[in-house]
This record gives structure tokens, C-alpha cells and sequence, in this order.
């Protein structure tokens, strides 16, 4: 089965700096990858999501990249804000169940 | 705009009570999820659907939880008897059966005393 790691279970990063937040996973049929965002006492939102067919793909802010040779996938925030604080979730999915299966979370917090 | 819709966002029962949870997903959805999160375990998928017919609820305790669809607008999942170790926040997602990404509820936090 699938395993979903994260590296840190704590980033502390200054207002303005950029953040990255990285996740490593087991299976090499993964073929679809997504990060989630979770504040304090509301449900995971959808931030930025990427295919096994691309290396790299950017929203507002956010950039997602897949390295499949190593199966790692990290998560950018540029120019991090206080509003950004919150705890990440990668999640990847393959197979025909088409299921996630979630990382332990990330605590981001931004320092002023 | 659209989103999932759960009920109620916060129960505290007591222990052999029967807990029920609702879920309402986005329109047009095929597919729902019930996840339960705590500290210990983080998210853990509990059941889905598609269609309204249970794909996987390899994740629930059977003797206790079971999970339905009585229509395309309705998910509810229920505990019957509740216990102190079923306290967690009860999160429902929902999508389309061809895509992959999931949007999640604002979830049902749940404290069996």
C-alpha cells in the first residue's frame, strides 16, 4: 500500500520569506499529487494540485514540484503572510480506487 | 458559492449513545468520503461512495458504524453504541468520479464522555 511521509511535523518561517514544505511517498504508481491547507478548526481546502505527467506546476503564490525519480514532492509559498499559518497535508492517489491517502501534516508558522 | 455542508459541527454524547452525522456534498458530486481525524492517526479514510453506492468502508469499525447515501444530496454516517474512542472531528469530502481532487466539509466534532 501507499505510505505518505512529511519531513518536518514544524516549520517557523519570517513574514515575507518563502516556505517550503516537503512530503515523500512510497509508491512509485502514485500519479496524482495534492496539497492541502487546514486551519484551526475548519476542514483541509484544496491549494494546488499536479499529475505524474509534469515536474512542476504554479498557482497564486504556491508552486508545487514532483521529482518521481525519488518520489518527493514539495511545496513553495512565496512571500509567506501570517495568513498562511495553518498545517499542510500532502495526499497522492493511484490506482483504480482513486483514493488519497494523507501525510501526518505540516505546522506552519509565521513569524512576524 | 458551493461547498460540503456538515451537521451538527460539534456533539458531545455519552458513551452507548448513537451518534449520526450528515453530510451534505456539492451539487453535481458522484462521490463522497467520511474521514475521521485525530491527533494520533491524522486523517483516515473511514468509507466511500459513488453513485451513492459504497464503494470501500474497509476503514469502519462494522459493528459499530455504517455509513448511507439515502439520496445524491444526503450522506449521513452513524456510530450505534458511541464510545470515548470514537471522539474525533468526522470530516465528509466530496468530487467528481473523474477527477481526483476532493473538497472537504467543515467536519462534525465529536466528544463521547
Amino acid at each position: 500500500g501507499e505510505s505518505v511521509g512529511l519531513h518536518l511535523p514544524t516549520l517557523s518561517v519570517q513574514e515575507g520569506d518563502n516556505s517550503i514544505i516537503n512530503c515523500a511517498y512510497s509508491n512509485s504508481a502514485s500519479d496524482y499529487f495534492i496539497w492541502y491547507k487546514q486551519e484551526s478548526g475548519k476542514g483541509p481546502q484544496f491549494i494546488i494540485d499536479i499529475r505524474s505527467n509534469m515536474d512542476k506546476r504554479q498557482g497564486q503564490r504556491v508552486t508545487v514540484l514532483l521529482n518521481k525519480t525519488v518520489k518527493h514532492l514539495s511545496l513553495q509559498i512565496a512571500a509567506t503572510q501570517p495568513g498562511d499559518s495553518a498545517v499542510y497535508f500532502c495526499a497522492v492517489s493511484s490506482g483504480s480506487a482513486r483514493q488519497l491517502t494523507f501525510g501526518s501534516g505540516t505546522q506552519l508558522t509565521v513569524l512576524p | 458559492d458551493a461547498r460540503v455542508t456538515q451537521t451538527p459541527r460539534h456533539k458531545v454524547t455519552e458513551m452507548g449513545q448513537e451518534v449520526t452525522m450528515r453530510c451534505q456534498p456539492i451539487l453535481g458530486h458522484n462521490t463522497v468520503f467520511w474521514y475521521r481525524q485525530t491527533m494520533m492517526q491524522g486523517l483516515e479514510l473511514l468509507a466511500y461512495f459513488r453513485n451513492r453506492a459504497p464503494l470501500d468502508d474497509s476503514g469502519m469499525p462494522k459493528d459499530r458504524f455504517s455509513a448511507e447515501m439515502p439520496d445524491a444530496t444526503l450522506a449521513t454516517l452513524k456510530i450505534q453504541p458511541s464510545e470515548p474512542r470514537d471522539s474525533a472531528v468526522y470530516f465528509c469530502a466530496s468530487g467528481l468520479s473523474q477527477a481526483d481532487e476532493q473538497y472537504f466539509g467543515p467536519g462534525t466534532r465529536l466528544t463521547v464522555t
